[in-house]
């Protein structure tokens, strides 16, 4: 079965103090990693898609990269419009695309 | 503008009561997607549609439930006999042919008493 790990439930940050969120994952054969930002009461926004050990993506002040069992999600100087929960799912075989499975999320507070 | 309109917002039924939750993709896109999330727990996959048929469904679409796209443009979700535990946010998504970035609706909280 597969299995998504995110840690830490929860982080809190000054404004500015750079910091990563980790998402272990087991599949067998991944096919694809999905990063989301969730606001409360609305649904997840798609920030990146990573497909192998290796694979970096940028989007402004975040960074995700990708090895063969865990992803990071780098956030540099972060600003309080990033406060959300920040939600990792995998995608493997014999799902398709969306048939993935979702980290429980790790939720950031970024103090100004 | 929202990619993906879902329409209620949120739905209180009484157990063993059927609801519709409707979904309105803006564009006129192939591939949708629900999700459900219960509170405080992760983001479910239920089932994705293509071309107008059911892809892939998880072990949580049983049949109670059933989705649809009646119109061409609305696309459904419809449980049959609500039970307590079908209580949670209710997403619909949807993506573009080759692409994996998928545009999720604002959600529809259903509450079932």
């Amino acid at each position: 079965e597969d299995q998504v790990t995110q840690s830490p439930e929860a982080l809190r940050l000054q404004e500015g103090e750079s910091s990563s969120l980790n998402c272990s994952y087991t599949v067998s054969g991944l096919r694809g990693l999905f990063w989301y930002r969730q606001d409360p009461g609305k649904g997840p926004e798609f920030l990146f898609t990573l497909y192998s050990a290796g694979e970096e993506k940028e989007k402004e002040r975040l960074k995700a990269t990708l090895t063969k069992k865990e992803s990071f999600l780098h956030i540099t100087a972060p600003k309080p419009e990033d406060s959300a929960t920040y939600l990792c799912a995998v995608q493997a075989p014999p799902g398709g695309y969306q048939k993935v499975t979702f980290g429980t999320g790790t939720k950031l507070q970024v103090i100004p | 503008e929202p990619e993906v309109t879902q329409t209620p917002s949120h739905q209180v039924t009484q157990m063993g009561q059927e609801v519709i939750l409707r979904c309105v993709p803006i564009s006129n896109h192939l591939y949708f997607y629900w999700y459900r999330q219960i509170l405080g727990q992760k983001v479910e996959f239920l089932v994705s549609f293509y071309n107008n048929e059911i892809s892939e469904k998880s072990e949580i679409f049983d049949d109670q439930f059933s989705v649809e796209r009646p119109d061409g443009s609305n696309f459904t979700l419809k449980i049959r006999s609500t039970k307590l535990e079908d209580s949670a946010m209710y997403f619909c998504a949807r993506t573009s042919e080759g692409s994996t970035e998928a545009f999720f609706g604002q959600g529809t909280r259903l509450t079932v008493v």
